[in-house]
């Protein structure tokens, strides 16, 4: 299985919502990632998980809290958003973000629209 | 900063060999260089990677010159499925370790 899910496909939420996006890997890998991509523009890395530990913070707003429950789950908590977080959030992982080699598998990413 | 610049965007004909340039002029002995695409509204998938050696697989081959400070990514037969935003990436080293970071890319047009 070389495959990353997110969950859900689509996300609506009101500013004052609370929601969370899912992602799993059953790949064995030890390093996860979230990524926020606005329309047209490449995607950029926000936070980094390491052997289930936050090892890169991106400077990313407190709104958004991520949490690495086990080796196989990534999830992004929401809460108190703006329309301009309104993006596709892509999760990733890699079997170690410290290695020389790091080959990443994405996942089709959670499109989000904050009303 | 991305440590990679590419053109914005290229065309090619349908059948006929895509070659897309990267600069990375900057990159270290041991960083390796990576290629992803990203076809419109999918997840970016990993092509081919590299370090000094040219390398090829079933989607593409990575010309890297001698003095890496540069790459070419070849499809050698380009089909219209092929069309989407291409990036060459070296990875950066932050406080809490490497980081992947997507530069412009370049967006690939293949023609009928």
């Amino acid at each position: 299985d070389t495959e990353v899910t997110q969950t859900p496909k689509h996300l609506v939420m009101g500013m004052t919502n609370k929601k969370s996006l899912k992602c799993e890997q059953h790949m064995g890998h030890r390093a996860m990632y979230w990524y926020k991509q606005k329309a047209k523009k490449p995607p950029e890395l926000m936070f980094v998980y390491s052997y289930e530990k936050l090892s890169i913070n991106e400077s990313v707003p407190s709104r958004f809290s991520p949490e690495c429950p086990n080796s196989s789950l990534l999830n992004l908590h929401l809460h108190a958003l703006q329309p301009e977080d309104s993006a596709l959030y892509l999760c990733a992982s890699s079997q170690a973000a410290g290695s020389s080699f790091n080959e990443q598998f994405f996942g089709p990413g959670t499109r989000l629209t904050v009303l | 900063d991305a440590k990679t610049t590419q053109p914005p965007s290229m065309d090619c004909a349908e059948g006929r060999a895509a070659n897309l340039p990267c600069n990375h002029s900057t990159i270290s002995g041991n960083e390796y260089v990576y290629w992803y695409r990203q076809i419109h509204s999918q997840g970016p998938q990993y092509i081919i990677h590299g370090l000094k050696n040219n390398e090829t697989n079933e989607m593409a081959s990575l010309i890297i010159t001698e003095d890496r400070k540069s790459s070419t990514l070849i499809l050698p037969h380009a089909t219209l499925r092929d069309t989407a935003v291409y990036y060459c990436i070296v990875r950066v080293l932050g406080s809490g370790g490497f980081k992947t970071i997507f530069g412009a890319g370049t967006r690939l047009f293949v023609k009928a």
